[in-house]
């Protein structure tokens, strides 16, 4: 079945710095992925969509400008947390679908962020 | 509008029974339906998949559901629970390319 990597599966940092994480369709091409955020016990909220070769798609109320999306090929997409707070801490998924109606969604491991 | 609802948040039945979660969806479109699981601190792990085929679907590890259109159902069943199924459940549809609606979340817990 189709896979999709996310690195790293926790990190720690110190407030005020930034935070990159990866996801990677490792044996298909992803135009589009997704960035979650989950909260303990809650399901998945859909932070944005991420377009390959063109800008993120966020949803309401996610900052933009805290929450940078880079999405340069077809199987590389990023989210950097810029300028972490304890706020931010939380797990991090990424997913991503096949270009086909009906496909489902692959999703990465996850990311524990931890800021201090 | 489109949407899922999973009827109960929590679940629990003994090792060995059946298991039952259950999921009602709204959509206009004819939907493509999946049922993921996620295991704590880890993603989510697909289960089986509905798209428009037949409406028994057999999944990973026994799983199974059915697609009832007229019930606007798609409940997914176990004949008998193992203490490694004891996870989070989520029901999932796609209304259109890129397009995913999430529920909330059924809790299963498995008692020895």
């Amino acid at each position: 079945g189709a896979v999709v990597s996310q690195h790293p599966s926790w990190v720690i940092c110190k407030s005020g710095t930034s935070v990159k994480i990866e996801c990677r369709s490792l044996d298909f091409q992803a135009t589009t992925m997704f960035w979650y955020r989950q909260f303990p016990k809650q399901s998945l909220m859909l932070m944005a969509t991420s377009n390959e070769g063109s800008k993120a798609t966020y949803e309401q109320g996610v900052e933009k400008d805290k929450f940078l999306i880079n999405h340069a090929s077809l199987t590389l997409s990023t989210l950097t947390v810029t300028s972490a707070h304890p706020e931010d801490s939380s797990f991090y998924i990424c997913s991503a679908s096949r270009d086909r109606v009906g496909s489902p969604l692959h999703f990465g491991n996850g990311t524990r962020l931890t800021v201090t | 509008a489109q949407s899922v609802t999973q009827l109960d948040s929590h679940v629990s039945v003994s090792e060995g029974t059946p298991v039952l979660l259950r999921c009602n969806y709204s959509s206009s479109y004819s939907p493509s339906l999946f049922w993921y699981v996620q295991h704590p601190n880890k993603g989510l792990q697909l289960l089986l998949k509905y798209t428009s085929a037949a409406t028994l679907v057999k999944g990973i590890n026994g799983f199974e559901a059915e697609f009832k259109k007229s019930e606007t159902s798609f409940h997914l069943t176990k004949p008998s629970a193992h203490m490694s199924d004891a996870a989070e459940y989520f029901c999932v549809v796609s209304v259109g390319t890129y397009k995913y609606i999430f529920g909330t979340g059924t809790r299963l817990k498995v008692l020895a």
